[in-house]
């Protein structure tokens, strides 16, 4: 079955930098969560969208936007990188919302040097 | 906010044993409980969840109890088998039918079978 893809898997980039995220949902899939990941934690919820729409918002920094397309795939901007942000960032997506299942992309690597 | 707590954060048991993990909220709001399953370098996996309107659900294996009033759940997770290693996420949301909530996790079980 198809899963959530994400683009790419390892991104490397210097302080100050910008860095994109791109997020491909399960088919027909029409919503979309942005995660965060530190070494050893557990995942933190930053922002959701639902019909292209922003739907929740949790702990996403403002130097961080997001946004859904119309064919629902997402990307997750992130600008003025600084260390802290090395992380892993998974994408997941579920159909409809109201606590239907939410299915977690492979992740990318953002690594800021 | 929810706060959820996971214990333990290690647990080593022997091939064909039992392993339980446990898990509490704090805000009485949530009623959607999905645990993920991490391996090494993978994104997680939903393996069983359970809504507030059911006490247990089982598949195969894994089994998820629910108490509402203790604000408490549990994974159980019988046979086990050297590919149940891994880390063992909780998590919990807002079911409220309107919006895509996020899910706030527990720290993590890492569990080790041992051969």
């Amino acid at each position: 079955a198809a899963g959530v893809i994400q683009s790419p898997r390892h991104l490397i980039k210097e302080k100050r930098e910008t860095a994109t995220l791109k997020c491909y949902p399960i088919p027909r899939h029409d919503t979309v969560y942005w995660y965060q990941q530190g070494p050893g934690q557990d995942p933190q919820f930053l922002i959701s969208f639902y019909e292209k729409m922003q739907s929740d918002k949790g702990s996403i920094p403002d130097r961080f936007s997001a946004q859904q397309f119309s064919d629902y795939h997402s990307e997750l901007n992130m600008s003025s990188l600084e260390l802290g942000d090395s992380a892993l960032y998974f994408c997941a997506s579920s159909l409809g919302t109201g606590g239907n299942e939410q299915y977690f992309g492979p992740g990318t690597r953002l690594t800021v040097t | 906010g929810e706060n959820v707590e996971q214990h333990p954060s290690t647990l080593s048991v022997q091939e064909g044993d039992s392993a339980v993990i446990k898990c509490t909220y704090s805000d009485s709001a949530s009623n959607y409980f999905p645990w993920y399953k991490q391996e090494l370098g993978k994104g997680p996996q939903l393996i069983i969840d359970i809504r507030s309107n059911v006490g247990e659900k089982k598949d195969q294996r894994i089994a998820v109890t629910l108490n509402k009033t203790a604000k408490h759940f549990s994974l159980h997770i019988t046979e086990t088998q050297p590919e149940d290693s891994a880390v063992y996420f909780c998590a919990a949301s807002p079911y409220s039918g309107g919006g895509a909530d996020g899910l706030t996790f527990g720290k993590g079980t890492h569990l080790i079978i041992q051969p």
